[in-house]
């Protein structure tokens, strides 16, 4: 069901930076923002990122988006234990269809 | 603040319509560009945007499911109800819904509801 795709892991010791990436399309990514969720185990998701790169209030600066063509990134930099989650890109879709990434879980090793 | 809560049965069965309520405060449909939305997750799976319904009643349907869903609103008592109709097993998951927030040029959902788990069984 999913139209953006994302690696199905990824994984750093503390301290280190991740990065995920979000592969989409023309009618997606291509021509509309990325939006970047994180869910916690156990929990709901979370909005992490807006708009490609903007940081909701609350959010830690370590976390950052970016978005070139039609694939957007997350950059989790200076890895913390408590960023262990699963992380989930979103687009419109021209077919005003939101769209969800297939999930990105993160280990902190 | 903002906050949701979804309600609903637990437990359906194969071929029956589901009902879900998202229960809401922090906002009013009064207020114009204010939405919410309902996504879910099978267990263990990603997530699937279903439906949204905007503060003028505009609704925007996932175009895999629009044939068996409904949403609308309740401006006075600020809830917002989704139906889907003919459920099967497959659509056992956690319904979520979510307030729609927005700035020039992006939207989202965010915050949250805590989630309802909705299992398909005879």
């Amino acid at each position: 069901q999913s139209v953006l795709t994302q690696p199905p892991s990824a994984s750093g010791t503390p301290g280190q930076r991740v990065t995920i990436s979000c592969s989409g399309s023309s009618s997606n990514i291509g021509r509309n923002t990325a939006i970047w969720y994180q869910q916690l185990p156990g929990t709901a998701p979370k909005l992490l990122i807006y708009g490609n790169d903007q940081r909701p209030s609350g959010v830690p600066d370590r976390f950052s988006g970016s978005k070139s063509g039609t694939s957007a990134s997350l950059a989790i930099s200076g890895l913390q234990s408590e960023d262990e989650a699963d992380y989930y890109c979103a687009a419109w879709d021209d077919s005003l269809n939101y769209v969800f990434g297939t999930g990105t879980k993160v280990t902190v090793l | 603040q903002i906050t949701l809560k979804e309600s609903g049965p637990t437990l359906v069965k194969p071929t029956q319509t589901l009902t879900l309520t998202c229960t809401f405060s922090g906002f009013s449909f009064s207020s114009s560009g204010v939405g919410v939305g309902w996504i879910r997750q099978p267990p263990g799976k990603a997530l699937e945007w279903l439906a949204l319904i905007y503060w003028d009643d505009d609704k925007r349907y996932s175009p895999s499911l629009k044939s068996r869903l409904t949403i609308t609103k309740d401006t006075s008592k600020n809830q917002v109800v989704l139906r889907m109709t003919n459920m099967d097993p497959v659509d056992t998951a956690t319904y979520y819904c979510a307030h729609r927030g927005a700035a020039p040029g992006s939207d989202w959902f965010g915050p949250w509801g805590q989630g309802t788990l909705v299992t398909v069984s005879s």
